[in-house]
């Protein structure tokens, strides 16, 4: 079973910040955070992962609770290609199963 | 960029024929995963293989499907006899090596069982 819980599906308008939440209460001192989307018809796509400090790379920013049990996924200017279901997984580095819950769906709105 | 490759995209069968999916993963990578994604539903691992070997396979139904990847290349996952529950979508993913960062995937092969 998947170790995340998401909210089912999220609006964003075109522009703004999109922000993703995930809570992994249960998640574990060795294992890391990733997101993943998955937007229609294709398979899904790597965005970032991180452990305990906040990361940002090209895609969006992910932010970490302190205690580590919840996170926020930031798209900083969403589009409408940012339409898609996104994936909060909890792995360690060296697992490689990724358990996929059922996402967000987030819609864009023009 | 390079990319997973699948084929075919789209698939229509009768349930009882035997379908086969192929997929070829990225230049250099190790490792090969096949998924089946059910509609609504985030994908669930089949198979996975390291080289040409199988490392985990515990949620492949054995009696019905089986994967190769005889030259630890591209990779055959077969369904035979195809039945109405296995239409899906059925996504190859590759990754330079075990535990590593990022899985990158296919686009997908959708089955339709009739």
């Amino acid at each position: 079973d998947a170790k995340t819980t998401q909210p089912t599906s999220m609006d964003c308008a075109e522009g703004r910040a999109a922000n993703l939440p995930c809570n992994h209460s249960t998640i574990s001192g060795n294992e890391y955070v990733y997101w993943y989307r998955q937007i229609h018809s294709q398979g899904p796509q790597y965005i970032i992962h991180g452990l305990k400090n906040n990361e940002t790379n090209e895609m969006a920013s992910l932010i970490i609770t302190e205690d580590r049990k919840s996170s926020t996924l930031i798209l900083p200017h969403a589009t409408l290609r940012d339409t898609a279901v996104y994936y909060c997984i909890v792995r360690t580095y060296r697992d490689d199963k990724i358990i996929f819950g059922k996402g967000t769906r987030l819609h864009i709105l023009p | 960029e390079a990319e997973v490759a699948q084929s075919p995209r789209y698939k229509i069968t009768e349930k009882s024929q035997a379908v086969a999916f192929w997929c070829d993963p990225i230049s250099g990578h190790a490792t090969l995963y096949w998924y089946r994604q059910i509609l609504g539903q985030g994908p669930e691992l089949l198979v996975q293989f390291q080289d040409e070997s199988v490392v985990d396979d515990s949620q492949l139904p054995k009696d019905r499907f089986s994967a190769e990847r005889l030259k630890g290349v591209d990779s055959t996952l077969k369904i035979q006899p195809a039945e109405l529950g296995d239409s899906a979508m059925y996504l190859c993913a590759s990754s330079q090596r075990q535990g590593a960062n990022e899985q990158y995937f296919g686009p997908g092969t959708r089955l339709t069982v009739t």
